[in-house]
């Protein structure tokens, strides 16, 4: 089945410092990807969606500047957190499509200190 | 626009027994409607999924779910609670099968006891 490979699968940062997430489909092509944040015991919250090639769409209230992502080739998407603050401490889960519906990432669990 | 609802944030069921977990949905076009599993620091692992097809769907691990439109639902349903089955739930629609982007609902933690 589709797997989609999602690393680190936690990080731990310093205030100030970015921290890139990244998110490879193994085995399919993944045309869109999608990026969500989930806070403890909460859903998951859509960030943005990017399709392979072009400028990410971002969902109202999420700063582009802040998350930028990447999605160079249908099998590789980055998410990467600028500047990170406590607040960004989070949960975050990448979903890809393909062939084989959604496909979930495992999550990176990113706690800045 | 599209949105689910799910009842209940917290259900607690006996092993053995009947779980049912409620999802109720808005869209304003054919929905396409999952449930997926989430463990601990985990991502999400997908249950079953309703795409116009048969209204009652089987999903993995024993999970079933009915699509009623008239009631617009999709409840989870498992006959018999396992101790593994103890998890969050979330119930998501999406406009499409693959394309578009799904929205979640609140979740469901499903605790099982002995």
């Amino acid at each position: 089945g589709a797997v989609v490979s999602q690393h680190p699968s936690w990080v731990i940062c310093k205030s100030g410092t970015s921290v890139k997430i990244e998110c490879r489909s193994l085995d399919f092509q993944a045309t869109t990807m999608f990026w969500y944040r989930q806070f403890p015991k909460q859903s998951l919250m859509l960030m943005a969606t990017s399709n392979e090639g072009s400028k990410a769409t971002y969902e109202q209230g999420v700063e582009k500047d802040k998350f930028l992502i990447n999605h160079a080739s249908l099998t590789l998407s980055t998410l990467t957190v600028t500047s990170a603050h406590p607040e960004d401490s989070s949960f975050y889960i990448c979903s890809a499509t393909g062939d084989y519906g959604y496909t979930f990432g495992s999550g990176t669990r990113l706690t800045v200190v | 626009a599209q949105s689910v609802t799910q009842l209940g944030s917290h259900v607690s069921v006996s092993e053995g027994a009947l779980v049912l977990l409620r999802c109720n949905y808005s869209s304003s076009v054919p929905p396409y409607l999952f449930w997926y599993v989430q463990y601990p620091n985990q991502g999400l692992q997908l249950l079953l999924k309703y795409t116009s097809a048969a209204t009652l769907v089987k999903g993995i691990n024993g999970f079933e779910a009915e699509f009623k439109k008239s009631e617009t639902s999709f409840h989870l349903t498992k006959p018999s609670a396992h101790m593994s089955d103890a998890a969050e739930y979330f119930c998501a629609v999406s406009h499409t099968g693959t394309a578009s982007k799904l929205t979640f609902g609140t979740g469901t933690r499903l605790q099982v006891t002995l």
